[in-house]
């Protein structure tokens, strides 16, 4: 079964200081496909980044960047120089390719982090 | 575009009543899914379809029914709604083939059942 560990629950920061949220997965599938979603106050998901288990290169992507490690099973994000309009929560989520697994495209969630930007 | 269209948005049930909440994409997505998003539990998978005709359980099934009878839409019914059935809904859509793309979600439905 696939599982996903968001081990911080709230996180709050002051803004321009730089924050990490960690994401930590666990599938017995070798094809597998990991997620960072943002749901800002007003509720909507918004997706920031997918990444498939055979490409380990770390992305930037402006003040977001994204640390794969294959070798710890953890999918980290984190904001350099954050804003209050970063306050909201994100997850990470995890998908099985079902190559070896047998699941069928299940997309498992993380419980998310509440990141609080202060001014 | 509209993308992902959950109706209705907001809905309150006396427990035992029943009710269907209607996902809509219009993206061809062969993939959908209904999640539920409670306080400090994030969203956890209720059921989904990897194409027209086909449902699964997911992590939290029961009390929940679905179908997919057109690939366009993935209904949620409740048959008797409890309290604890009080959350709020999201249904969303990715497409299919080889690799998992990411997945795109409604705006949520708000669910109390009193």
């Amino acid at each position: 079964a696939q599982k996903v560990t968001q081990a911080q629950t709230e996180i709050s920061v002051v803004e321009k200081e730089d924050v990490t949220l960690d994401c930590v997965y666990e599938t017995r599938d070798t094809t597998y496909y990991l997620f960072w979603y943002k749901q800002p106050p007003s509720g909507e998901l918004v997706f920031l980044i997918r990444r498939n288990s055979f490409d380990e290169q770390n992305e930037i992507s402006g003040r977001y960047s994204w640390n794969f490690q294959k070798s710890t099973s953890s999918f980290n994000f984190t904001i350099t120089a954050s804003q209050v309009v970063d306050s909201a929560v994100y997850f990470c989520a995890l998908s099985e390719a079902g190559v070896s697994s047998g699941s069928a495209r299940q997309l498992t969630f993380g419980s998310g982090t509440q990141l609080t930007v202060l001014p | 575009n509209a993308g992902v269209t959950q109706t209705p948005k907001f809905r309150v049930l006396k427990t035992g009543q029943s009710m269907t909440l209607l996902c809509a994409q219009d993206m061809n997505h062969e993939y959908m899914y209904w999640y539920r998003q409670d306080p400090g539990m994030g969203l956890r998978l209720i059921h989904y379809s990897v194409g027209e005709g086909t449902t699964a359980k997911g992590e939290v099934p029961d009390g929940y029914n679905v179908s997919r009878l057109k690939k366009q839409n993935f209904l949620l019914g409740l048959e008797s709604a409890a309290p604890s059935q009080t959350s709020v809904y999201f249904c969303a859509s990715s497409s299919g083939g080889a690799s998992v793309r990411e997945a795109f979600f409604g705006q949520g439905t708000r669910l109390t059942v009193v």
